[in-house]
């Protein structure tokens, strides 16, 4: 079963930062955060990942709560391309690799 | 980045023919390869665990004698769907998850092909 709670759908406005939560309140202390997205009909693509600390990379910023029962996906400057359903995923390194999708959040960037 | 490609991107056939997907690692070699199928409006469905020179590990309640996996190299594994029935269309996607001592943490290690389509008549 998927481990996270996210909101069905969301809009945003181009060029705003999209703002994605995730709830993992049953997270275990191995456990990392992943996000990753899927434009229609197409593969997921890997977004970002982390264990507590916030992460930033070139597509986007990730903060973990510190009590990390929740987290939040940060697209600073969205663009239409950025649409996409976004899926957070915990899973410990332990797992074999296997990433449990959940129903994720479906982003709509409006210009 | 690393790359994984699946063969082929859509495909349609006759009912109670079979039907071979491929998928391969082009740039890094893995042991394991996951396979999932998507239908419409829906998730991702984790079908099978694909480990290279063993059997495949399938996901409750996927009939493994339906959908043959097979792993035979570190770059390549097939999905074969066997007798397909018009409610086998869906949109099948593999993962490929790069080997240990490759640097993998950096990226989240598991790397998604594109996806093949798949419509039976």
């Amino acid at each position: 079963d998927a481990k996270t709670t996210q909101p069905p759908s969301m809009d945003c406005a181009e060029g705003r930062a999209a703002n994605l939560p995730c709830n993992h309140s049953t997270i275990s202390g191995n456990e990392y955060v992943y996000w990753y997205r899927q434009i229609h009909s197409q593969g997921p693509q890997y977004i970002i990942h982390g264990l507590k600390n916030n992460e930033t990379n070139e597509m986007a910023s990730l903060i973990i709560t510190e009590d990390r029962k929740s987290s939040t996906l940060i697209l600073p400057h969205a663009t239409l391309r950025d649409t996409a359903v976004y899926y957070c995923i915990v899973r410990g390194n332990n797992q074999g690799g296997k990433l449990i999708f959940g129903q994720g959040t479906e982003l709509s960037v409006k210009p | 980045g690393a790359v994984v490609s699946q063969h082929p991107s859509w495909v349609i056939c006759k009912s109670g023919t079979s039907v071979k997907i491929e998928c391969r690692s082009l740039d890094f070699q893995a042991t394991t390869m996951f396979w999932y199928r998507q239908f419409p409006k829906q998730s991702l469905m984790l079908m099978a665990t694909s480990n290279e020179g063993s059997k495949a590990t399938y996901e409750q309640g996927v009939e493994k004698d339906k959908f043959l996996i097979n792993h035979a190299s570190l770059t390549l594994s097939t999905l074969t769907v066997t007798s397909a029935h018009p409610e086998d269309s869906s949109f099948y996607i593999c993962s490929a998850r790069r080997t240990s001592g490759q640097g993998y943490f950096s990226t989240g290690e598991l790397f998604f092909g594109e996806g093949s389509r798949l419509t039976v008549l």
